[in-house]
């Protein structure tokens, strides 16, 4: 099975402060990359899919990149509604899908 | 507005059986495959089942494989998880989401489900 290996698991970090959350797959995963924002309490959100694709309604402040087989989460410049946990998802070919660990993030 | 909308979580003991649903609105549900996804107290997030939009295949992670069961009835826009032989480690949220492409673009708002004796 694909393994994420997703850092830091936590993260503190000032307002308008540009922030990188990455997610290492442990194989070719092509661009079946895709991040979740979770907010306390609540389900996931689709944040990005196609690993560089911004899914609707998501502020432009939010961007994802990819170098081989690491893939990152920036957000450009951090707004308090920005704080929760955030979550990679490979699903490349045939199941099991596994996400990274999460990273929680929050305000300095 | 896509809208997922989970039921039949509760408390049960281990060893015991459960049946969860979700019944999906705003979309077409026969066209789209769906998943289950759980996530145990404080901890991250487990895919643990997926299921195409015709039945014809369907998806298990090793943990729950051989003791819960996906379907759907396209029907009734529901969405179904059979869990037998409960273990503690079970105990978690249930979310219902629906599959787009490679990726989650829907989820519920989750049914609790814990384990206990």
């Amino acid at each position: 099975d694909i393994q994420m290996t997703q850092s830091p698991a936590s993260l503190s970090a000032s307002l308008e402060e540009i922030v990188t959350i990455t997610c290492q797959a442990s194989q070719d995963i092509g661009n079946w990359l895709s991040w979740y924002q979770q907010k306390p309490g609540k389900s996931p959100q689709l944040l990005i899919y196609g690993a560089t694709s911004l899914a609707d309604g998501v502020p432009s402040r939010f961007s994802g990149s990819r170098s081989g087989t690491q893939y990152s989460l920036t957000i450009s410049r951090l707004q308090v509604e920005d704080i929760g946990i955030y979550f990679c998802l490979q699903a490349s070919s045939t199941p099991p899908w596994t996400f990274g660990g999460g990273t929680k993030l929050e305000l300095k | 507005e896509v809208q997922l909308v989970e039921s039949g979580g509760g408390l049960v003991q281990p060893g015991s059986s459960l049946k969860l649903s979700c019944v999906a609105s705003g979309f077409t549900f026969s066209s789209y495959n769906m998943h289950w996804i759980r996530q145990a107290p404080k901890k991250g997030l487990e895919w643990i089942a997926l299921i195409y939009y015709d039945n014809n295949n369907k998806y298990y992670a090793d943990s729950v494989k051989g003791r819960f069961t996906i379907s759907r009835d396209n029907s009734k826009n529901t969405l179904y998880l059979e869990m037998n032989s409960l273990r503690s480690e079970d105990t978690a949220m249930y979310y219902c989401a629906k599959n787009f492409g490679g990726y989650v673009d829907a989820w519920g708002q989750g049914a609790s489900v814990t384990v206990s004796s």
